[in-house]
């Protein structure tokens, strides 16, 4: 079972809501990704969490904030997003940091 | 600069017939390479992989080529068939740096019946 589970599949939020996107996987991975992926263009890491530790900030803005609560779950915590933030955000998982990632079905955003 | 390319946006296969999918990379430190197959609004799904010590890797109806001293890999499905109609991608790491995965801009593929 290669699964990664994403919640909500789709969330339109206005610039000034705080929402959270979640991802969970039950394969035993250690290591855990936040993408995002506009139209039309590949996937771009955010974070990498190593063993619930933050690992890799690919300078993204603070508006976005991750949280690795244990090491099945992957939060992306959002507030005072703007409309160009609009994409989908994907989670990724593997069982180290240089195995094969495998992907959630992600998160649709619109931020109005 | 990009470091993964994939000069082709777009394929049309007849069904039955091979499609073959060219990656390109730049970076020399790359020893992991990866490709995924995307439906819209999915998540990428993981395809096939190939290390440096190989030159190819077979499974099934997919096989991937790879050439180091061009660097350049190649996908190849044999037969083709609608359902593999998708945006394919080819990414890239390098295990010595933390195996961050460098991806192309992808490739549609249309498979007609």
């Amino acid at each position: 079972d290669t699964e990664v589970t994403q919640t909500p599949k789709h969330l339109v939020m206005g610039m000034t809501n705080k929402k959270s996107l979640k991802c969970e996987q039950h394969m035993g991975h250690r290591a855990m990704y936040w993408y995002k992926q506009k139209a039309k263009k590949p996937p771009e890491l955010m974070f990498v969490y190593s063993y619930e530790k933050l690992s890799i900030n690919e300078s993204v803005p603070s508006r976005f904030s991750p949280e690795c609560p244990n090491s099945s779950l992957l939060n992306l915590h959002l507030h005072a997003l703007q409309p160009e933030d609009s994409a989908l955000y994907l989670c990724a998982s593997s069982q180290g940091r240089t195995d094969t990632q495998y992907f959630g079905p992600g998160t649709r955003l619109t931020v109005l | 600069d990009q470091q993964v390319k994939q000069n082709s946006p777009s394929l049309s296969v007849q069904e039955g017939r091979i499609s073959i999918l060219n990656c390109d990379y730049t970076n020399s430190m790359f020893d992991y390479f990866l490709w995924y197959k995307k439906y819209p609004a999915e998540g990428p799904t993981f395809l096939i992989s190939i290390s440096s010590i190989k030159d190819k890797n077979e499974d099934g109806r997919f096989t991937v080529f790879l050439n180091k001293s061009a660097k350049h890999l190649s996908l190849h499905i044999v037969p083709s068939q609608p359902g593999d109609s998708a945006v394919y991608f080819c990414a890239a790491s390098d295990m010595g740096s933390q195996g961050n995965l460098i991806f192309g801009k992808g490739t549609k593929l249309s498979v007609k019946p």
